[in-house]
């Protein structure tokens, strides 16, 4: 069964970035897209953009565009994301899942990480 | 970009009612709808996909329903277990989620 782990808790500056990774086990990483996603404290939850890694190509949400970069290294069957200038309404919980559907972006999330807790206070 | 209106934000309910909630879609997604349970510190789960397709292992007191445009999520039987926060999601274009649903004891 496919597991996936993600990086720890962290704490960053306004205007810094913050890397988060997202390790996959237990079953095949290349032909499935990892999304990320967003929830604020007490709030709801947002796409931020997501990639095949076999592909190598990200989408990105309208919203994050400029700001997120995602990637894959497909040999250690890892995914990252990586936001850029910070702010304080970006503290929250970031979840990397699994898109369900073989090579699909468009697709339900079967698995999720456990989530990172990332705050950014000055 | 895809809106998804979900209501009602609050819903409370006894053990063994029968709830509705229902999610709407800004343009038409077919039947590329999810929805998810989520618990307090917890990732979401997976509840159902393609509208009404009930994902392995979760109970058949969830089902869901709709296309187009309206969909709605019933759970049945309401167990202790099963209150949470309900968010439903499109994948018609990318993703995009309901603003959830809380599901309370009375």
């Amino acid at each position: 069964q496919v597991q996936l782990v993600q990086s720890g808790a962290e704490v960053k500056k306004p205007g810094s970035s913050v890397k988060v990774s997202c390790k996959a086990s237990g079953g095949t990483f290349s032909s499935y897209a990892i999304s990320w996603v967003r929830q604020a404290p007490g709030q709801g939850l947002e796409w931020m953009g997501g990639i095949i890694p076999i592909f190598g190509t990200a989408n990105y949400a309208q919203k994050f565009q400029g700001r997120v970069t995602i990637t894959a290294d497909k040999s250690t069957s890892t995914a990252y994301m990586e936001l850029s200038s910070l702010r304080s309404e970006d503290t929250a919980v970031f979840y990397c899942a699994r898109n369900a559907g073989w090579l699909q972006l468009n697709d339900a999330f079967d698995i999720w990480g456990q989530g990172t807790m990332v705050t950014v206070s000055s | 970009d895809i809106q998804m209106t979900q209501s009602p934000s609050t819903l409370s309910a006894f053990v063994g009612d029968t709830v509705t909630i229902t999610c709407r879609a800004s343009q038409s997604i077919s039947d590329l709808l999810a929805w998810y349970q989520q618990k307090p510190g917890k990732a979401p789960k997976l509840l159902i996909y393609k509208a009404s397709t009930l994902q392995s292992e979760v109970s058949s007191r969830f089902s869901g329903s709709g296309s187009g445009t309206e969909f709605t999520l019933t759970i049945s039987s309401l167990q202790p277990d099963d209150f949470a926060t309900y968010f439903c999601q499109q994948y018609s274009t990318y993703s995009t989620f309901g603003g959830g649903t809380k599901v309370e004891i009375k």
